[in-house]
Formats: structure tokens, sequence, C-alpha cells
């Protein structure tokens, strides 16, 4: 069975610095793409980042990255200058083949500090 | 582009009356909808698939005769609470699948928070 593992409940990181979120997932699918959610207080869940599982090249979307590590099943977040409005949940996410059904972790809160 | 609206944002009932939350895809056709649940500080729990044209599949332990779904259209799913009881109060997300799209993203509606009383 698919499973999606947020190991960090919470996390802090000071405005301006750099802050990793892990994810990390179980799937023998071998094509397959993953997102990485944001939900701030308001609670709409906005996309952050998507990767597709072939392509070797890690996505990025201005200050988010991934590190993509198929291999070891692992997509964990990298945000660069942090910024307070990046406080929020961020959920990964990975989308079950033929259900399109979300399979989701359970979140890592992010405050940033000022 | 891709924004899914719900309505309403906000609603209060008394325990045993119905209530009705409206899933609209607003500038895409969305043949796919997913209904979740969402309590404080968790994460979204899905609740059923809604395909348009057809019955909805949900999830296990999901009662289908207390949260009935119906996916009359490809821009509109609606999810109706019956016989509500304070153990029903949670925050219901809907979210779409476009149509035409591969890559498997869902576009989520604000939500609607359910009190009952």
């Amino acid at each position: 069975a698919q499973t999606v593992t947020q190991s960090q409940p919470e996390m802090s990181v000071q405005e301006a610095e750099t802050v990793t979120l892990s994810c990390t997932y179980d799937t023998s699918e071998s094509d397959y793409y993953l997102f990485w959610y944001k939900q701030p207080p308001s609670r709409q869940m906005i996309l952050v980042i998507r990767q597709e599982a072939y392509k070797q090249q890690n996505a990025t979307e201005n200050r988010f990255s991934v590190n993509f590590q198929k291999a070891a099943k692992s997509f964990s977040l990298k945000i660069s200058d942090s910024q307070l409005g990046d406080a929020a949940m961020y959920f990964c996410a990975y989308p079950t083949s033929g259900t399109y059904k979300y399979i989701f972790g359970t979140g890592t809160r992010l405050k940033v500090l000022a | 582009g891709a924004v899914v609206s719900q309505h309403p944002s906000w609603v209060i009932c008394k325990s045993g009356t119905s209530v009705k939350i409206e899933c609209r895809s607003l500038d895409f056709q969305a043949t796919t909808m997913f209904w979740y649940r969402q309590f404080p500080k968790q994460s979204l729990m899905l609740m059923a698939t809604s395909n348009e044209g057809s019955k909805a599949t949900y999830e296990q332990g999901v009662e289908k005769d207390k949260f009935l779904i119906n996916h009359a259209s490809l821009t509109l799913s609606t999810l109706t609470v019956t016989s509500a009881h304070p153990e029903d109060s949670s925050f219901y997300i809907c979210s779409a699948r476009r149509t035409s799209d591969i890559s498997y993203e869902q576009y989520f509606g604000p939500g609607t928070r359910l009190t009952v009383t």
C-alpha cells in the first residue's frame, strides 16, 4: 500500500533563513507525481511545487525547491529566504494512479520567527 | 485559472437537520471531484470521490447515507450532510481534477466550516 510520511510535526525557522521539510513515501509505481501543498491560517490549500518522478531534475519554484531522491523515496521541500508569510501547515501528497486520489502526509507546521 | 469555489463558507445548523455544501469549478471542467474532512491541526481525510454522472465512491468508514454526494454536472458537486449531529461539526474541503490534466493535480476550494448545535 502506498504511504506518505512526514516525520516533523513542527519546525521553526528564522526569517531569511533556510529550512527543509522532509517527506518519505512508499510506492511500487515507477512513474508518478509528488506535490507539496501549503495550508495557511485561512485553510485554503495552495500548491507549492510539483515533481514528476521520471524527471531527474529537482523542481524549483522561486524560493521553493525539492530534493527528490527516487531510490530512497524521499521528497523534501527546501524553503530559502524564509518569510513571515511562509508560516503554514505543509502537506506532502502522492496521487494514486488510476483513482487520482491523494495520499497526504500528516503535515508539518512551519513557524517563521521574526 | 483553475478556481474552485465552495458555498457556503460557514454554516451553523441545528441537530437533526440537513445541510448542503456546493463545490464548483469556475473555469474548467471537472470529471472528478473529491470531498475531504479536516479536524483541527490534522491532515485532510478523504471522504469520497465524486465522478460526474455516476455514483460517488466512499472511503472505508464513511457513512454514505449520512454524507450524500451528487455530481450532477462537470462543474458542480454537492455534499449533503443528513440528520446532522454535533460530531459532524468539522471543516469540509472539496477539490477538483481538471478533466484534461495529466498531472494528477487537484485544485482545492476554500473550505466550509460546519457547526452543528
